[in-house]
């Protein structure tokens, strides 16, 4: 079946540094990728739509210039969390949706943000 | 798009059969069931979806009442392997566009398989 990997898949910082997360579709392309964040205890919370070719589209709340998506080919989306502070530290996962009519989303396997 | 609903959590014995219910009372006619898990500490795993007939694939069976207000996640032989948490979530067709790919997920139910 189709896979979806992340790199790093662990991150230990320091406050104030930025983290690049890169999410790729190793054997499909995909013009559209979401990043969720999932904190302890909880469920996935959507932030953006990456969009290849265009700016991604964020869900409210979610500061943009804070995390920058950058869908840069059909295989590649990156999430920057700039300036990082401890509030930060969650399990960033991404999919990409695979299909027409009705997409199958393929998740990676997450990478897990500390923040010291 | 719908809410669901579903319990927060649930216990099945090991090899028997896990039922797993979910409410969408509020679910267009336009709107497929989608069911995924996640497994601890991993990304949700995509398990099965349907509009309105019954569907079934290696992994599970999907039952979805006539009236589409609701529905059942059957995984057949529960192994430890299954214990997850479970979401099931209704969502239009893809082919609308990106907005309409988006998944978002409830608290899903916490599905534990007991040896």
């Amino acid at each position: 079946g189709a896979v979806v990997s992340q790199h790093p898949s662990r991150v230990i910082c320091k406050s104030g540094t930025s983290v690049k997360i890169e999410c790729r579709s190793l054997d499909f392309q995909a013009t559209t990728m979401f990043w969720y964040r999932q904190f302890p205890k909880q469920s996935l919370m959507l932030m953006a739509t990456s969009n290849e070719g265009s700016k991604a589209t964020y869900e409210q709340g979610v500061e943009k210039d804070k995390f920058l998506i950058n869908h840069a080919s059909l295989t590649l989306s990156t999430l920057t969390v700039t300036s990082a502070h401890p509030e930060d530290s969650s399990f960033y996962i991404c999919s990409a949706p695979r299909g027409r009519v009705t997409d199958t989303q393929y998740f990676g396997p997450g990478t897990r943000l500390t923040v010291l | 798009d719908a809410k669901t609903t579903q319990p927060t959590s649930m216990d099945c014995a090991e090899g028997r059969a896990a039922n797993l219910p979910c409410n969408h009372s509020t679910i267009s006619g336009n709107e497929y069931v989608y069911w995924y898990r996640q497994i601890h500490s991993q990304g949700p795993q995509y398990i099965i979806h349907g509009l309105k007939n019954n569907e079934t694939n290696e992994m599970a069976s999907l039952i979805i009442t006539e009236d589409r207000k609701s529905s059942t996640l059957i995984l057949p032989h529960a192994t430890l392997r299954d214990t997850a948490v479970y979401y099931c979530i209704v969502r239009v067709a893809s082919v609308l566009g990106a907005g309409a790919q988006k998944l978002v997920f409830g608290q899903g139910t916490r599905l534990t398989i007991n040896p």
